[in-house]
């Protein structure tokens, strides 16, 4: 059974900053999801990461992905107030019905 | 259409009564997904359908709970004897290809009082 971990749950940083989430899975997949959800919205598409080795930026974002390892990662570069939110990382099931398994999301807080 | 519509945004109900969530996907997206998401919580999937056929039900959390997809388009998620831990916010979402992702809707806040 696919499972998939986030680490940290929650995340508070300062402007300026950087950091890095990492998103773990259980279980083979070639591809990799990356969301953001703002309170009381619905789920934002990031990054779509589909195979190894692949690299997406977008502003101060950056996700890869590591399928032998089974790791990506989001990493934030100079964080500004406007990066809050609850970040999820998802990864489908091989083959039938290719459902997305989330992680817990990190929340992140920028502070001023 | 252009994105993932459903209705209501909201609803409020009491406990004991039926309700339907309905799902518009983006116009020939043959994959519909459900989920609930829990205050606080990650995405729990609920039901999956490719075309009007739902291989993959095994989200569901009782026999309370069914869906159904007609014309390959709308989707409708009904929970029959709505409880208070049916409270939640359920996600649609739709897919072509998955390599061009899963587009989420905005949501139906579900509150059983």
């Amino acid at each position: 059974e696919l499972k998939v971990e986030q680490n940290p749950l929650f995340l508070s940083m300062q402007e300026g900053k950087n950091y890095t989430i990492y998103c773990n899975y259980s279980t083979t997949s070639d591809r990799l999801y990356w969301y953001r959800q703002d309170p009381g919205k619905s789920l934002e598409s990031l990054f779509v990461l589909l195979s190894n080795g692949a690299v997406k930026q977008e502003g101060r974002l950056m996700a890869s992905l590591d399928t032998k390892a089974r790791l990506s990662t989001l990493h934030i570069t100079a964080a500004v107030h406007d990066l809050s939110a609850t970040y999820f990382c998802a990864a489908p099931t091989q083959g039938g019905s290719e459902k997305l398994v989330f992680g817990k999301g990190t929340k992140l807080t920028v502070n001023p | 259409g252009a994105g993932v519509s459903q209705s209501p945004s909201n609803k409020v109900t009491e406990k004991g009564k039926d309700v339907e969530l309905r799902c518009d996907p983006i116009s020939g997206h043959t994959a519909l997904y459900w989920y609930r998401q829990r205050l606080g919580q990650g995405l729990e999937f609920l039901i999956y359908f490719q075309g009007n056929s739902a291989p993959d039900k095994s989200g569901l959390p009782s026999d309370r709970f069914s869906a159904e997809r007609t014309g390959e388009s709308v989707s409708t998620l009904t929970i029959q004897r709505t409880q208070q831990e049916d409270s939640a916010v359920y996600l649609c979402a739709s897919s072509f290809f998955p390599d061009e992702g899963y587009t989420f809707g905005s949501g139906t806040r579900l509150t059983v009082v």
